[in-house]
């Protein structure tokens, strides 16, 4: 079956644009998950939705961050007015829930989105 | 607060030979999940591993092994026999019951396997 996809897989932006990043999970999977991954560095974790409900975006570095999962599948990851610090991959992951919750169950991630602001 | 500490930033060894990757963790919850992922030129991060804290059996399957002791909090990686397809980065990550499933990642280990 298909996997999680992400697309564009490449986006440069102007310092001050706009940006839209779409994630498609895995069908089915209920908890889909957000992380940002600094050039040599882990994966960090950005926010996290079960079905459409935002439960966590503990880890949104500011308010131009924002996320959405309107209908409990596509997920959209926007930032606004981009800084240069912005520049990352951007890893989308969903998982199906679990008995033990979604801290027990395996992660699939996406091939990544990777901006660069200049 | 969890933490991930991966100290083996670069490894270079020749083909056959075994390499151990290191994680240490910090956590002070007592339930808690182990894993290790597998990220290729490519990009996408391969899922290899999950141990649960009340299990502290090692595991094999095929020329990979983990070792976890929570004596030490550690969870390493062994793989036998390395091959050049090994040459990947190679994540430890922790994530707690009842945060949802996020993950802490550690700063990945970059494994080169020379022919």
């Amino acid at each position: 079956g298909a996997g999680v996809s992400q697309s564009p897989r490449y986006k440069v932006a102007k310092r001050g644009q706009d940006v839209a990043l779409r994630c498609d999970p895995i069908s089915g999977h209920v908890s889909l998950f957000w992380y940002q991954q600094a050039l040599g560095q882990g994966p960090e974790f950005l926010t996290y939705f079960q079905n459409e409900a935002q439960l966590d975006k503990s880890g949104l570095p500011s308010d131009r961050f924002f996320a959405e999962r309107p209908e409990g599948s596509v997920s959209t990851l926007k930032i606004q007015r981009t800084q240069q610090e912005d520049s990352a991959v951007y890893l989308c992951a969903s998982s199906p829930q679990g008995l033990a919750g979604s801290s027990y169950n395996e992660q699939f991630f996406g091939p990544g989105t990777r901006l660069t602001v200049l | 607060a969890q933490k991930v500490t991966q100290a083996q930033t670069e490894i270079s060894v020749v083909e056959k030979e075994d390499v151990t990757l290191d994680c240490v963790y910090e956590t002070r919850d007592t339930t808690y999940y182990l894993f290790w992922y597998k990220q290729p030129p490519s990009g996408e991060l391969v899922f290899l591993i999950r141990r649960n804290s009340f299990d502290e059996q090692n595991e094999i399957s095929g020329r990979y092994s983990w070792n976890f002791q929570k004596s030490t909090s550690s969870f390493n990686f062994t793989i036998t026999a390395s091959q050049v397809v090994d040459s990947a980065v190679y994540f430890c990550a922790l994530s707690v019951y009842n945060q949802g499933g996020k993950l802490i990642f550690g700063q990945g280990t970059e494994l080169s396997v020379k022919p």
